[in-house]
């Protein structure tokens, strides 16, 4: 069974960059097929998808979002990172990591979510 | 843009009654590979979501078969066919025929 957990800082300053962390356990990063994703929740309702980088280490990113995102991947930590640039308070949010093996499973496996506070 | 809505966003339930969500898309989930990419997720208080439905009407590993996804094109339902106190929580649907967006959720209650 796959797992996922996310780290990084819990505060970010406005104008500045948000960086997160996913390390996957219970399999390889690299495994065939996988998708890996960031996805953000505000409030405790709201869903926001936004970006996936496959296994091969291509990405898609959220239209809305894409000139501020980096999703990368470092196979030899079995991990996936989040680089979010120039955040504003509206970047406040939960911010989960997640993954799935075909893309009709983009979401099967999610980490526990790390709330992410951008404040001065 | 593709918009998702939900409907109700509040369901009260007696337990041991059945249940029924309806999702709705301003466009077509079809693809053009043929297939339907659209999901439920369950997200019960203080845990992260949780897929339960793909592809309208396959149930992921270890979902109870209480839970059932019916649909086609833009009108989806995700049916509980008796409420249990576990399914508590808030459903989203989602689609992944374009980017991935998700609908508004839908509060689960036990009345």
């Amino acid at each position: 069974q796959v797992q996922l957990q996310e780290s990084g800082p819990g505060l970010v300053k406005p104008s500045q960059t948000l960086s997160l962390t996913c390390t996957v356990s219970g399999g390889s990063i690299s495994s065939g097929g996988y998708y890996w994703s960031w996805i953000r929740q505000y409030s405790g309702k709201g869903l926001e998808w936004i970006g996936y980088i496959y296994y091969t280490g291509s990405t898609y990113y959220n239209p809305s979002l894409k000139s501020r995102i980096t999703v990368s991947i470092d196979a030899s930590k079995n991990q996936f990172s989040l680089e979010l640039s120039s955040v504003t308070a509206a970047d406040t949010a939960v911010y989960y990591c997640a993954g799935g093996l075909e893309w009709s499973q983009l979401l099967a496996y999610w980490g526990q979510g790390t709330l992410v506070t951008v404040s001065s | 843009d593709i918009v998702m809505t939900q409907t109700p966003l509040s369901s009260p339930v007696t337990l041991g009654q059945p249940a029924s969500i309806s999702c709705r898309s301003s466009q077509s989930l079809v693809h053009s590979n043929g297939n339907t990419y659209l999901s439920w997720l369950q997200q019960r208080p203080g845990q992260p979501p949780r897929l339960l439905i793909y592809q309208i009407s396959n149930r992921f590993s270890g979902v109870p078969d209480r839970f059932s996804g019916s649909g086609a094109g833009t009108d989806f339902t995700l049916k509980i066919s008796r409420v249990e106190a576990e399914d508590v929580g808030v459903y989203y649907c989602m689609q992944a025929t374009q980017f991935p967006l998700f609908g508004q959720g839908t509060e689960l209650e036990i009345k």
